[in-house]
């Protein structure tokens, strides 16, 4: 168990739908970091957060959308859904800014397994 | 573009041998290079983690090389066992924090 919370594990829902995504970071961790894992595209950085401030941003798409609250959990917003959004979405966290000497370490939460029809 | 390669998309070994993956880029200049395990269904691991600046790093039976030169890295596993079959990502990770993964690659350790 990485101490990374993630929910709901599964998420079944329609084209054009919207969803959101839960995490909650390590207790201590500042930075919270989404990623997008697909069958043909392997894992796929989506944002970067720290401290409540967007940090780094990736291959994220402007139907998504992610924010990190006050007391350091995170959602992941997907909206107007696709078939090709159906993918594992996994949230990791670590103690300091990422390239911050110390950073040593990622932990991943159980992912959130998003099917949309 | 930034290109990531790991070989193989499968290595199969013998117990008790050494495996070794490979992690090629292009177009890129990490500010550092991790390696992480995964089990089917299963977020990745952290296994290790190397700076531009650093030639190797070890833990326990892990090794790791990274030659900026050559833009490559190589993660060795000395004598494997039954336990270490997974799936092996590489990530680079810029200054700015945004990491960027290769699409693994599977091994698997034969008793």
């Amino acid at each position: 168990d990485s101490g990374v919370t993630q929910t709901p594990k599964h998420l079944i829902t329609a084209t054009g739908q919207r969803v959101t995504l839960r995490c909650s970071p390590r207790s201590g961790d500042l930075s919270v970091y989404w990623y997008q894992q697909s069958l043909d595209q392997g894992l796929q950085f989506l944002i970067h957060y720290y401290n409540g401030e967007e940090r780094a941003k990736g291959n994220i798409l402007e139907r998504f959308s992610a924010q990190q609250f006050p007391d350091l959990h995170s959602e992941l917003n997907l909206s107007s859904l696709e078939l090709g959004d159906s993918a594992l979405y996994f949230c990791a966290s670590s103690v300091k800014l990422a390239g911050e000497v110390g950073t040593d370490t990622q932990y991943f939460g159980p992912g959130t397994r998003l099917t949309v029809l | 573009s930034q290109k990531i390669e790991q070989n193989s998309e499968a290595l199969n070994i013998q117990e008790g041998k050494t495996a070794t993956l490979t992690c090629n880029y292009t177009n890129y200049s990490p500010a550092y290079l991790q390696w992480y395990r995964q089990d089917p269904g299963r977020g990745p691991v952290f296994l290790l983690l190397i700076r531009e600046n650093e030639k190797e790093k070890r833990k326990e039976r892990l090794k790791v090389t990274f030659d900026t030169t050559l833009k490559q890295s190589l993660f060795h596993i000395t004598a494997s066992q039954p336990a270490d079959s997974a799936t092996y990502l590489c990530a680079l990770v810029d200054g700015a924090g945004k990491s960027t993964f290769g699409d693994g690659t599977t091994l698997t350790v034969k008793p």
